[in-house]
């Protein structure tokens, strides 16, 4: 079993749907990421976190330690939101690596 | 600033060839990181650098060796290329390891070996 699992792993939605991603992860963590990978590959980092709720523009991104999960919501969703979302942790009580979900694939209908 | 830079953007090997693929930051951070990117899979640490001067061995380190040349540089060699190392290659860097730190990714190199 993965230590990262997130869900859907394909997710296709309307021009302006709510969406939801999930993860979930199975060791302790120090901090979570959300990742984006563009169409074209370049990755970026969208949050980081340690407890509660992040929000940047129309991404919001909550944490339960108690449940292990994890989720990236998207309001008024557009197509340029189109990409793979990455869900990683990096494991608790050492300079510990990040260990990597496989990724939702998310596309955006006009 | 540009960031986190890699060459080459694409390479074809042969099996057997070696070839390194550079990586640099101007971002003065001590953390360097190599992963690759297989179809179906997630991102995989292959080695990292958690600062100028050492390097430690990640998640699938074998048929790789990597140098860190200066703070700013992290290169990853192939000595001898196989089909199975046929995949998209990430370098990353990050002020330093821990939990409070983000990662800055380039933009990936592309390496088919046939």
């Amino acid at each position: 079993k993965n230590e990262v699992e997130q869900s859907p792993q394909n997710l296709t939605a309307q021009e302006g749907e709510f969406i939801t991603i999930n993860c979930s992860y199975s060791v302790g963590i120090s901090a979570l990421h959300w990742l984006q990978q563009h169409p074209g590959g370049g990755i970026v980092s969208l949050f980081m976190l340690s407890s509660g709720k992040k929000k940047h523009g129309r991404l919001i991104a909550t944490i339960n330690i108690q449940e292990k999960h994890s989720s990236l919501h998207i309001t008024a969703s557009h197509p340029r939101d189109s990409a793979v979302y990455i869900c990683a942790v990096r494991r608790g009580g050492s300079q510990g690596n990040l260990i990597f979900g496989k990724g939702t694939k998310l596309s955006v209908k006009p | 600033n540009a960031g986190v830079t890699q060459t080459p953007k694409f390479q074809v090997l042969k099996t057997g060839q070696s070839m390194t693929l550079q990586c640099a930051q101007d971002m003065n951070h001590n953390s360097m990181y190599w992963y690759r990117q297989d179809p179906g899979m997630g991102l995989r640490l292959i080695y990292y650098s958690a600062s100028e001067g050492t390097t430690d061995k990640g998640e699938v380190p074998n048929g790789y060796n990597v140098s860190r040349l200066n703070k700013r540089e992290f290169s990853l060699r192939l000595e001898s290329a196989a089909p199975s190392q046929t995949s998209v290659y990430f370098c990353a860097s990050s002020e330093a390891m821990g939990a409070s730190y983000e990662q800055y990714f380039g933009p990936g190199t592309r390496l088919t070996v046939t």
